[in-house]
């Protein structure tokens, strides 16, 4: 199973909105409700900040959505914070054999 | 609140078997969640290793599968991983992670460097 095709970087101003799309197949993101996205800061432990696309852990800010069209995923960071800089990588269920099929990763940078 | 913290050496020679144990505090081993691990070579993305659950049920990442062994140890409230035959390649930051199910991981160990060199 390939690893899910995010974009490198991207990029907003403080009280911005940025969007990261997560592109995977029929087989992962298109077949199942299981997506997830994980927050990960510079030599720290990814964190969960959305799972089954849309929904939030107790404890996430509701900047943060998630979102599913198709055989892609997107995760909207609203009110962009200086706080959100890090990297965001999203994962999908991809059958049996591949219950955590990982993005590429994207690094958020709040400029 | 569970919380999970990685053990072991930090580096392992070519050929040799990395091992990894992950403690359990906040919530036990034998619960309802899936226990398992994830990686991370330096500079680069998540991989999912394989994972667990109380009942001995083994989840292994297929281009892994034949290396990888995953345990639990309910009476220390741990579980581990054992990856033999390793090379540079698994040179990696490895985390231990549970899930409440539902192929989301709820909760991440802090991160163990290991590295394989002689």
């Amino acid at each position: 199973q390939s690893a899910l095709t995010q974009p490198p970087s991207a990029s907003g101003s403080p009280g911005q909105s940025v969007t990261i799309s997560c592109a995977g197949t029929s087989s992962d993101i298109g077949h199942y409700n299981y997506v997830s996205w994980y927050q990960q800061h510079p030599d720290k432990a990814p964190k969960l900040m959305i799972f089954e696309v849309t929904k939030r852990p107790s404890g996430v800010p509701d900047r943060f959505s998630g979102s599913k069209s198709g055989n892609t995923a997107s995760l909207t960071i609203s009110g962009l914070q200086a706080e959100d800089e890090a990297d965001y990588y999203c994962s999908s269920y991809g059958g049996g054999n591949d219950p955590y099929v990982f993005g590429t990763g994207t690094k958020v940078t709040v400029l | 609140q569970v919380q999970l913290q990685e053990s072991g050496p930090g580096l392992v020679e070519p050929s040799g078997t990395l091992s990894l144990t992950c403690s359990v505090s906040g919530g036990s081993v034998t619960n309802n969640y899936w226990y398992g691990w994830v990686r991370q070579s330096p500079g680069k993305g998540l991989e999912w290793i394989g994972d667990l659950n109380h009942a001995g049920t083994t989840n292994y990442n297929p281009p892994l599968k034949s290396r990888v062994t995953l345990s639990v140890d309910k009476s220390k409230n741990q579980f581990s991983l054992k990856l033999t035959s390793v090379t540079a390649a698994d040179t990696a930051v490895y985390y231990c992670a549970s899930s409440t199910g539902w192929y989301k991981i709820d909760h991440w160990g802090q991160g163990t460097l290991v590295t394989v060199s002689s």
